[in-house]
């Protein structure tokens, strides 16, 4: 299985103000993805992180607000853009391969927008 | 993708089997049951998957009906570290853009001691 870590684990944040999250996976995966999990709510897809060409976002998440780039197989970045208290959530990483090509998922990075 | 539904919360004695139900009435032939959990502050963690035939691995077992609608996910002996929300998702296999895990709201499990 793959190991997936992200940096950082947690941060607090100023209104206005962007945050870059890292997604590192140990070995080769297919796809990457990110996801948000707001307080107390199950996980929605931001978007699908593509190799070397523009992410793939999903309804309601827009490239100007969350930019996110993949420049090789196992490295992945997603910012936060003028960051509003709503933003405040669970950001994780996922990428998918291993045997059974299930999807691994990173620790998430906790984020308080203040 | 098929829409799964679950229980919203269910309560196990430690030491007992906990049996996790999910229907999956519009599944596809092509589609497989995946389950997974999270316990609190982590991301998600695989469990176990499976298409048509009953599959146990060291985590639980996957009870799949005959007609694939419905599911149940067993964890044998339930400890207080099996306190999670457990996802039941299904998907098919592999595929490209889209074919990412839709997550609903899962079922919180909690293990009483």
């Amino acid at each position: 299985s793959a190991v997936i870590s992200q940096k950082p684990s947690r941060d607090i944040c100023q209104r206005g103000t962007s945050l870059t999250i890292q997604c590192q996976v140990d070995s080769q995966v297919t796809m990457m993805f990110w996801y948000r999990q707001q307080p107390g709510q199950s996980l929605t897809l931001i978007a699908t992180a593509n190799q070397g060409s523009e992410a793939t976002y999903e309804s309601g998440f827009v490239i100007d607000k969350f930019p996110i780039s993949r420049p090789n197989l196992t490295f992945s970045t997603l910012t936060v853009s003028n960051m509003s208290p709503e933003d405040s959530s669970i950001y994780l990483c996922s990428g998918k391969g291993g045997s059974y090509n299930e999807q691994f998922f990173g620790p998430g990075t906790r984020l308080t927008v203040l | 993708d098929a829409k799964t539904t679950q229980p919203t919360s269910m309560d196990c004695a430690e030491g007992r089997a906990a049996n996790l139900p999910c229907n999956h009435s519009t599944i596809s032939g092509n589609e497989y049951v995946y389950w997974y959990r999270q316990i609190h502050s982590q991301g998600p963690q695989y469990i176990i998957h499976g298409l048509k035939n009953n599959e146990t691995n060291e985590m639980a077992s996957l009870i799949i009906t005959e007609d694939r609608k419905s599911s149940t996910l067993i964890l044998p002996h339930a400890t207080l570290r099996d306190t999670a929300v457990y996802y039941c998702i299904v998907r098919v296999w592999g595929g490209d853009y889209g074919q990412n895990f839709v997550f609903g709201p899962g079922t919180r499990l909690s293990v009483l001691p």
